[in-house]
């Protein structure tokens, strides 16, 4: 079976301070991981995705995140946040085995205060 | 273009109507997916459509009918709805002749008001 785990339901930090957001997943199987924000009101945006190759991806907004294959995690990180990164962020998984679903985690809420 | 659009943006009836809502992608993508999300929780996958049939039903109750017509059209009949219904509606479309590794996109939602 597979799990994602968000392990932090809501994050304040200042701006221009660092921030990480933190999933973990579980599956028996291989998978593609993947980051979305949710502004609000409004649909899913990718932020970055790991499918394969260098472990540090870089997605947009100045996003990062790093898989960790014997930690099974996929921590997402930017250096220095600003007001507008206040979100609702989204880690997912999809499998090798099946092209049609993927599972997200419940999400974590970051507030960035001034 | 990586474009999914649903209309309509807002929607609010009442539980004896029947209403539609509709997305459409022009990427050629043959998965399409229709979500439920609540206030602060994650999205909760409803119907997979793939090659335009109907693939995955996670339970849904019979009151939300899905319609594929087309490859690039996929429709949410709703009908007799509760209260507890009212949620964002979010429609995503994917490319699934590349395996998993492909992004789901995702339209802006149709924010459904049941009174």
């Amino acid at each position: 079976a597979q799990s994602v785990t968000q392990l932090d339901s809501q994050v304040p930090v200042f701006e221009e301070a660092p921030v990480e957001l933190r999933c973990n997943y579980s599956s028996s199987v291989s998978v593609y991981l993947f980051w979305y924000v949710q502004y609000p009101n409004q649909g899913l945006q990718l932020l970055l995705k790991y499918l394969s190759g260098s472990t540090l991806v870089k997605g947009i907004n100045g996003f990062e995140a790093e898989f960790n294959k014997s930690q099974t995690s996929f921590h997402l990180r930017k250096p220095s946040v600003h007001i507008s990164d206040t979100a609702e962020y989204f880690c997912a998984v999809s499998l090798w085995t099946t092209g049609n679903q993927f599972y997200f985690g419940t999400g974590t809420s970051l507030t960035v205060i001034p | 273009d990586t474009e999914v659009t649903q209309t309509p943006k807002h929607l609010v009836m009442g539980m004896t109507n029947k209403k539609s809502l509709k997305c459409e992608q022009h990427m050629g993508h043959r998965a399409m997916y229709w979500y439920k999300q609540k206030a602060k929780k994650p999205p909760e996958l409803m119907f997979v459509y793939s090659y335009e049939k109907l693939s995955i039903n996670e339970s849904v109750p019979s009151r939300f009918s899905p319609e594929c017509p087309n490859s690039s059209l996929l429709n949410l009949h709703l009908h007799a709805l509760q209260p507890e219904d009212s949620a964002l509606y979010l429609c995503a479309s994917r490319n699934i002749d590349r395996g998993g590794t492909d992004t789901q996109y995702f339209g802006p939602g149709t924010r459904l008001t049941v009174l």
